[in-house]
């Protein structure tokens, strides 16, 4: 069964840092690409970065660039996300996804909740 | 950047059928995708490439892509499928993925 498990989320103020974990199983992590999509409260969804299998792709939205960095550890089949400068606009839950081969979401994580605030 | 546009809102009768549409400039040429998002839930995806369902999804649900709209069909529409439904794009150009806005379908 496949399974993805983000943590790390939490309440942190203004311009300060968090780095999110989600944890896969259940499928061959090394050959799937992966995402993070975020959902404010109340409002839609927001893709947020893409890195490919061997981390060799990687993209980001435009109203994180520069502020977030994707990666991922294949040998430990986690993913990652660290924010830095963070703003009260990137407060969401923010999801991992995995990436089918049409670029379609097949399997999400439950989330994991940021809330930046002072 | 490219844009996907949706309906806030739609509404069917129990039992009728539903269509919920994606807008978007030449959208027949893309890879459309749909997902279901009930409250306090991940979403979950319903339709990939364009008209084709998971395993595990009804075949009530459909999907259809041409020209510039995509359209999710819900046919014999349950209290179940009350949720909102986002559509999404990967624009190859960009690399950049794009979801429209969602539309919240309520069941009457």
């Amino acid at each position: 069964e496949v399974q993805l498990v983000e943590s790390g989320g939490g309440l942190v103020q203004p311009g300060g840092s968090l780095r999110l974990s989600c944890a896969a199983s259940g499928f061959t992590f090394s050959t799937y690409t992966m995402n993070w999509v975020r959902q404010a409260p109340g409002k839609g969804l927001e893709w947020v970065s893409y890195i490919d299998s061997s981390s060799s792709t990687i993209y980001y939205a435009d109203s994180v660039k520069g502020r977030f960095t994707i990666s991922r550890d294949n040998a430990k089949n986690s993913l990652f996300l660290q924010m830095n400068s963070l703003r009260a606009e990137d407060t969401a839950v923010y999801y991992c996804a995995r990436v089918g081969v049409m670029v379609q979401y097949d399997y999400w994580g439950q989330g994991t909740l940021v809330t930046v605030s002072s | 950047s490219y844009e996907l546009t949706q309906p806030l809102s739609v509404s069917v009768a129990l039992g009728q059928t539903a269509r919920i549409t994606c807008g978007g400039y030449n959208i027949g040429s893309k890879n459309v995708h749909w997902y279901q998002q009930k409250p306090g839930q991940a979403p979950v995806l319903v339709i990939y490439r364009d008209s084709n369902r998971p395993s595990g999804i009804p075949e009530r649900l459909s999907g259809s892509n041409s020209g510039n709209t995509a359209t999710l069909t819900i046919s014999r529409a349950q209290a179940g499928d009350e949720a909102d439904y986002y559509c999404q794009v990967w624009d190859s150009s960009t690399g950049y993925v794009v979801f429209g806005g969602g539309t919240k379908l309520t069941v009457l």
